[in-house]
This record gives structure tokens, sequence and C-alpha cells, in this order.
């Protein structure tokens, strides 16, 4: 069965570079079929689709945080990870990692990061 | 850009029928696909509805999905309410490679 966990510092201190890891198991990250994904959720808010990486290492990044953003894919570890940059306290949220087949079809648990010095 | 707009809340009794909207501000409604996500506190969304009116296996057919090309909404049909409804619902829908969250609505049945 497939599973998603995300992993990383839950605190972050304004400036710095936010990194989350998420590990894929249960199925093959390398599959032609699917995209990885990062959505976040500030606490008591909505959801934000974050990017998206394909198994060859193609992204796509939502228009507001493409400065900031990287996406990597590591599929010898069947890992994909985040790397947000100079965050500040309105980067602080839950971050799951997903799949995307047709849809989300398969999320983490998510992370909660908190941004404060 | 575009924006997906959704009530904020919405609130019916059990066994009755909701239906929630979300518009899109620019661009055609029908140009690309939209999805639904539920949402229960503390957990991550599972998947209600994708390409506009499909359901994964798994989900009851209370919920439905449509798209309304004259109002360029889409919109979630909920029928025969369950207490078990309650929960956050989000559509979602993409524009070339950007992909864009409704804002939410907090549906409430009591």
């Amino acid at each position: 069965q497939l599973q998603l966990q995300e992993s990383g510092p839950g605190l972050a201190k304004p400036s710095e570079t936010l990194s989350l890891t998420c590990t894929v198991s249960g199925a093959s990250i390398n599959s032609s079929s699917y995209y990885w994904a990062w959505i976040r959720q500030p606490p008591g808010k909505g959801l934000e689709w974050i990017g998206t990486i394909y198994y060859i290492g193609s992204t796509y990044y939502t228009p507001s945080l493409k400065s900031r953003v990287t996406i990597s894919i590591d599929t010898s570890k069947s890992q994909f990870s985040l790397r947000l940059s100079s965050v500040t306290a309105a980067d602080t949220a839950v971050y799951y990692c997903a799949r995307r087949w047709y849809y989300f079809d398969s999320w983490g648990q998510g992370t909660l990061v908190t941004v404060s010095s | 850009n575009f924006m997906l707009t959704q009530p904020h809340s919405l609130s019916e009794s059990p066994g009755k029928t909701v239906t929630i909207s979300c518009t899109r501000s620019s661009g055609n409604i029908a140009s690309n696909y939209v999805q639904w996500y539920q949402q229960r506190p503390g957990s991550a969304p599972t998947t209600l509805i994708f390409e506009d009116n499909q359901r994964p296996s798994g989900v009851p057919d209370r919920f439905s999905g449509s798209i309304d090309s004259s109002s360029n909404s889409a919109s979630l049909t909920i029928s025969r309410l369950k207490t078990e409804d309650e929960a956050d619902y989000y559509c979602l829908s993409y524009d070339s490679s950007n992909q864009v969250f409704g804002g939410g609505t907090k549906l409430t049945v009591l």
C-alpha cells in the first residue's frame, strides 16, 4: 500500500530556508503515471498548491512562490524534497506531500513547520 | 492567474441536500477539469470528485459534481446529508501548469 511520509525540522527561523523530504513507500516513484507534489495549509486556513515534480525532474511551481521554491527528486532513495527560502511567519503551515494521478490520490499525514525566531 | 471562489460556510440539516459552488475568476471553467476534496479536522484531504463529475472508487453516489459554463462555476452536491459529512470542502482546478485550490467551504450538518 502506498505511503508518503514527510520529514524535516518543525521549526525554521525567519529569513532561513525550510527543507522537507517526502519518502514514498509501497509504490515506485519512478512511474511515468504520476507526479509528486507539495501542498501546504496555514493554521485555520485553506490549502495551497506549492509545486509538483515529475520523475524525470520536470518541475512546476505556483507563481506566488516560484522565486523561493525548489522541488527535487531522488529516485534512488524514493524521495522528493522541498526547499523554501527566505521564510517568514506567513510560511508557517502544515506541509503535505502528495501523489498526483488524475487527482491527488494519496497524501502524507502532513507536518507542521513553524517559522519563528 | 485565476482564483476559485467558494462560499465560506454553509449549514444544512441531516437528510437534506446541499450544493457548494466554486466560481472561476478568469478563463473558462470547462477548459480545465475540476476536482473536489473533503477535509476533516486533523486529517489530510480526500478526493470526492475528479474530472468535473467522476467519483473515485469508494466515494458514495451521494456526492456529485457538475459544471455550469453560464456562471463559470463548478458545483459539488451532497444529497441525503449525514452528520459525518460535516467537514471542509475544497475545489481545485488548473491553468496550464498552475493548480489552484478554492478557499474552502466549511459545511455544518445539524
